[in-house]
């Protein structure tokens, strides 16, 4: 069946240096999507998302890009921080019977060495 | 700042036996999702509700997995009788509305089934 799948499972990077974390969707239906963070021992938190009528979309040192063309989503996080180490999931939404199931990708590991 | 509770944080059980764990949306929160995650993969969805309805519950293992919301607010997942491919951490989420933006997350019971 479709899927969210990401390209890379673990990414290291320096700290202060930029990080790419890329993900590539299937569903060319897919609407909406987010980019979850989730640090050892706690449930994946909401970072920032992007509607299918945006290319690109800024928060705090966080961008998400994506590409419908070739169905693809990344998130730029600027500056690194040794803080920024966790999994990273993007998720989109999938339409289901009048409501949206959200469905998550396998994961990237970002790791920040100080 | 409001948060999903989950309870117990941990649970050891041998196979054949049932387990139980309980989630406490955020307060106004309409849509509640259960998704459980194996180490190293991303969450799956187990079951979502609108208030005390099953939303999509089609990757429930129906014969031993049960979910319920009474009242439409807390919920209670069970297993019986747990088997040894059971073992990961249960997540639960809530979120405003059924367009599955945002989910808040709770930090999840991880369940060992021996």
């Amino acid at each position: 069946g479709e899927s969210v799948g990401l390209h890379l499972p673990t990414l290291s990077v320096q700290e202060g240096d930029n990080s790419i974390i890329n993900c590539a969707y299937s569903n060319s239906a897919s609407d909406y999507f987010i980019w979850y963070k989730q640090e050892s021992g706690k449930g994946p938190q909401f970072i920032i998302d992007i509607r299918s009528n945006m290319d690109k979309r800024q928060g705090q040192r966080v961008t998400v890009l994506l590409n419908k063309t070739v169905k693809h989503l990344s998130l730029q996080i600027a500056a690194t921080q040794p803080g920024d180490s966790a999994v990273y999931f993007c998720a989109e939404n999938l339409a289901s019977g009048g409501s949206y199931i959200p469905t998550f990708g396998r994961g990237t590991s970002l790791i920040v060495h100080p | 700042e409001a948060e999903v509770a989950q309870s117990p944080r941990y649970k050891i059980t041998e196979k054949s036996q049932a387990v139980a764990f309980w989630c406490d949306p955020i307060s106004g929160h309409a849509t509640l999702y259960w998704y459980r995650q194996i180490l190293g993969q991303g969450p799956e969805l187990l079951v979502q509700f609108q208030d005390e309805s099953v939303v999509d519950d089609s990757q429930l293992p129906k014969d031993r997995f049960s979910a319920e919301r009474l009242k439409g607010v807390d919920s209670t997942l069970k297993i019986q009788p747990a088997e040894l491919g059971d073992s990961a951490m249960y997540l639960c989420a809530s979120s405003q509305d059924t367009g599955g933006e945002k989910l808040f997350f709770g930090s999840g019971t991880q369940l060992s089934v021996l």
